[in-house]
């Protein structure tokens, strides 16, 4: 089945770093692909996602890229901020079916001042 | 505030006991869904509704787990004679449906702990 794997955390940087949080999947068709944000207490917040390959999805300084032949979707930060302290999630789901999308086990990031 | 809520925020209880949550998704949504997250792990998928029907069961859903949307509004969630294994952060989403569906809208989560 459809699978999402993810670079194991924390990922620790000091404030304006750059951030590559790792993301490859597992799919038998063309899936869609997306980036979660979970802040502390909060719930899960959509990123940034991307339909189909080659496609670049961005929000907030965040961004990545929709690589079939690598079947990878590495989100990225030229200058991460002591506000993007969070566990962010890869994920992925099949738009022929129910749109269920399929989580990482997520990676936690800690930026340091 | 139009987000989604979920209550309670936490729960406590002893094995065996049922528990019952609550679900309000974003109004003009018409789907909404039910997650397990366990401590490390992303959220896996429960069960779904769109309107009042229920269309998706996981094979994570036991028999002892049932959840309702009766008016196509906010839903629950029970689970009946707890236990141990049951214990975890239980999330609810919603969203519009068809491609729209691609973006899901995130409830801050039950946790639910099991002693």
């Amino acid at each position: 089945g459809d699978s999402v794997t993810q670079m194991e955390g924390p990922v620790t940087l000091s404030e304006e770093a750059f951030l590559t949080i790792n993301c490859t999947y597992t799919a038998t068709g063309y899936p869609s692909l997306f980036w979660y944000v979970q802040y502390p207490g909060e719930g899960l917040q959509l990123l940034l996602k991307a339909t189909k390959a080659d496609d670049k999805g961005s929000n907030k300084g965040f961004e990545a890229t929709y690589r079939k032949e690598t079947t990878s979707f590495h989100l990225e930060k030229g200058s991460v901020q002591v506000s993007d302290s969070a566990v962010y999630f890869c994920a992925l789901s099949d738009p022929g079916g129910s749109y269920i999308p399929t989580f990482g086990r997520g990676t936690s990031l800690i930026v340091h001042p | 505030d139009t987000g989604v809520s979920q209550n309670p925020r936490h729960k406590i209880t002893k094995r065996g006991q049922n528990v019952t949550f609550r679900c309000d998704p974003i109004s003009e949504h018409n789907r909404l869904y039910w997650y397990r997250q366990t401590l490390g792990q992303g959220p896996e998928f429960l069960t779904y509704f769109q309107n009042e029907a229920q269309l998706e069961k996981s094979r994570l859903l036991s028999d002892r787990f049932s959840a309702e949307r009766p008016k196509g509004s906010f839903s629950t969630l029970e689970i009946q004679r707890t236990e141990q294994g049951d214990s975890a952060m239980y999330l609810c989403a919603s969203s519009l449906y068809g491609e729209m569906a691609n973006e899901q809208f995130f409830g801050p989560g039950t946790r639910l702990t099991v002693l």
